[in-house]
């Protein structure tokens, strides 16, 4: 079955833990991307990437790394967490890129005490 | 910043009525996309609409797009209570902006 995942899918760290949030696509798409949602302010691009070894900064970087080793994974890493990190995060995929449908993985939720 | 701009942010309506969402958008697009989410979970695609079409349908979705008033409408026609859900415009060249969303909510 096509399918973006993520793992996990629900964590509560402290502040300052360094976490990986996994993101695995099975499509053999060339982008990927992931996005932070919150209240009242829809999605927010986080970092994207065009291909491997390619990331761009999105809208809204700060705090996180990413890293696109193999074309199938683009994990999120959070160095040091901070309470305003807390957040439903999402990992999506598509062929290509922007002009095309984007693939959502479940969502991941994330709680920073 | 975001980039598409939905309204309204909420819209209840019974079921069987019609139900329409507008997005604006602030830069020149190539295409525009738009997405529905069920309650926490993830965005799945609805439709996309390229920057030279005009209106586009798919079953009971309609989507128009006027690149000149940079802005999009999303209907939804005969509503069911199963289409209660966000519903979110996207834009993008390389990096993808989304709006802040409409809550549709339809009463059975």
């Amino acid at each position: 079955e096509a399918q973006v995942t993520q793992n996990p899918r629900y964590l509560i760290t402290v502040t300052g833990k360094k976490l990986t949030v996994t993101c695995s696509q099975n499509m053999n798409h060339e982008y990927m991307s992931w996005y932070r949602q919150d209240p009242g302010l829809g999605l927010r691009q986080i970092y994207y990437s065009m291909n491997v070894e390619v990331t761009d900064k999105g809208d809204v970087p700060e705090g996180y790394k990413v890293s696109r080793k193999e074309k199938r994974n683009f994990p999120l890493i959070l160095e040091s967490p901070s309470p305003n990190q807390t957040s439903l995060y999402f990992c999506a995929s598509s062929p290509s890129g922007p002009r095309e449908t984007q693939y959502f993985g479940p969502g991941t939720r994330l709680l920073v005490l | 910043s975001q980039q598409g701009e939905e309204d309204p942010q909420a819209l209840s309506i019974q079921e069987g009525e019609n139900a329409t969402m507008n997005c604006s958008y602030k830069t020149s697009i190539n295409n525009l996309q738009w997405y529905r989410q069920n309650s926490g979970r993830g965005l799945v695609h609805l439709i996309l609409i390229r920057s030279n079409e005009r209106e586009k349908h798919s079953g009971r979705l309609r989507v128009t797009l006027d690149t000149s008033k940079k802005s999009s409408s999303l209907l939804i026609t005969a509503s069911r209570a199963a289409d209660t859900a966000s519903y979110f415009c996207a834009t993008g060249i390389n990096d993808m902006r989304f709006g802040a969303g409409t809550r549709l909510t339809v009463k059975p």
